[in-house]
């Protein structure tokens, strides 16, 4: 079975510094998605940004990066440039083909210092 | 214009009541799914439909029926609502059941059991 583990239940970030939260995941899988959701205190989920397993170049999304290291199943997420809207809790999410079901890793809250 | 809507947005109940959350989508997409988060704010598919036909039901009680009027709306009943049901409900829709289609989601049902 899948599994995602994110085993930092808290961090936190100066504002306008950089912050890196870590994503470790399972799967006998070879072709696969990763995500990155973010559920701010408004408690809506928002998709940051995602990975196709097949593509060896890092995703990219404005101020948001990844570091996706297959061999090591890790999917670690950069926040650039912190923002006190950036204040929120991030899942790492995995899910395979079609069909198949997305699994939430546990989630960490991040805080940001003004 | 909401996405995917969820009503009611909070719902507080006896033990024992049956409860519907409705669930509605504008995006145009073919597939939509339950999730509960628990307390500890873990997230966990229930149920997802592709065009009205059911493709993933997890390990979930026989309380809980989803149903799917049209591919634009998911539905979930809940029958002889207990303690343990008191969570976030999401609904989320994507444009089809491929692995990488993104999910969005609703804002939440949060449920409360008394």
């Amino acid at each position: 079975a899948q599994t995602v583990t994110q085993s930092q239940p808290e961090m936190s970030v100066q504002e306008a510094e950089t912050v890196t939260l870590s994503c470790t995941y399972d799967t006998s899988e070879s072709d696969y998605y990763l995500f990155w959701y973010k559920q701010p205190p408004s408690r809506q989920m928002i998709l940051v940004i995602r990975q196709e397993a097949y593509k060896q170049q890092n995703a990219t999304e404005n101020r948001f990066s990844v570091n996706f290291q297959k061999a090591a199943k890790s999917f670690s997420l950069k926040i650039s440039d912190s923002q006190l809207g950036d204040a929120a809790m991030y899942f790492c999410a995995y899910r395979a083909g079609a069909n198949s079901k997305l699994t939430f890793g546990k989630g960490i809250t991040l805080s940001v210092r003004p | 214009d909401t996405a995917v809507s969820q009503t009611p947005k909070y719902l507080v109940t006896q033990m024992g009541n049956d409860k519907s959350i409705k669930c509605e989508q504008n995006l145009g997409h073919d597939t939509m799914y339950w999730y509960k988060q628990d307390s500890k704010k873990f997230l966990k598919i229930m149920f997802s439909y592709n065009n009205k036909e059911l493709i993933i039901n997890e390990t979930v009680p026989n309380r809980f029926s989803p149903k799917s009027p049209d591919k634009a709306h998911l539905n979930l009943h809940i029958n002889s609502l207990e303690l343990g049901d008191s969570a976030v409900y999401f609904c989320a829709s994507s444009h089809d059941r491929r692995g990488g289609e993104t999910q969005y989601f609703g804002p939440g049902t949060r449920l409360l059991v008394l």
